[in-house]
């Protein structure tokens, strides 16, 4: 199975912050790599697909880059509605989620 | 529009099966796949397996001898079964379509594994 190294765990950032997020796959997984947000009690949704495409009717201070094994999802100007946790998925073989990043403020 | 809703006992005793159904519309299980993916609380987040447009299956290597998926393509219904439930598999199980952007997941069913 491909492993999913995602960091860091915990990130506290402040409003209009940049923030970067990584997640490192075990194997090469080519650019099948999405990007999720979960807010409490919520189900994920999905920001980023393919590694670098944005999602309809997502922000565009998201976006994604890499390919291989090493990504990033990056929040261009950190906003209060985007304290959340954050969760890539590989699809290149079966399904390998990464460990989260929660965000909070600063 | 594209809608995923599972259903099923918010409660199974230890060592018992956990049977799980995710009804689908909007779409059919000939053309996208499903896969059960669960979340216990305050963790993150694990793929169980999938049932491909073809009908055959795919499992995590960790889950796969407790693991079952099927479906009924005429009710748009995809089925979990697991067995030998321990405490540690409470948590949120949800299906959802994890396909590059057709990407929809239902609101997750909460299923405490308890005596």
């Amino acid at each position: 199975d491909i492993q999913m190294t995602q960091s860091p765990s915990f990130l506290s950032a402040s409003v209009g912050d940049r923030v970067t997020i990584n997640c490192k796959a075990s194997q090469n997984i080519n650019r099948y790599l999405n990007w999720y947000q979960q807010k409490l009690g919520e189900a994920p949704k999905l920001l980023i697909y393919n590694a670098n495409s944005l999602q309809t009717g997502i922000p565009s201070r998201f976006s994604g880059s890499g390919s291989g094994t090493d990504f990033t999802l990056t929040i261009s100007s950190l906003q209060p509605e985007d304290v959340a946790t954050y969760f890539c998925l590989q699809h290149n073989s079966w399904r390998t989620f990464g460990g989260g990043t929660k965000l909070e403020l600063k | 529009q594209v809608q995923l809703k599972e259903s099923g006992p918010g409660l199974v005793q230890p060592s018992q099966t956990l049977s799980l159904t995710c009804t689908v519309s909007g779409f059919s299980l000939t053309s996208y796949h499903v896969s059960w993916v669960r979340q216990p609380p305050g963790k993150g987040l694990e793929w169980m397996g999938v049932i491909w447009t073809g009908g055959s299956t795919a499992y995590n290597s960790l889950l796969k001898s407790r693991l079952s998926i099927s479906r009924d393509i005429s009710k748009s219904q995809v089925f979990l079964k697991m067995n030998s439930l321990q405490t540690e598999d409470t948590a949120t199980y949800y299906c959802a379509s994890l396909s590059s952007s057709f990407d929809y997941w239902g609101q997750g069913v909460m299923v405490t594994v308890s005596s």
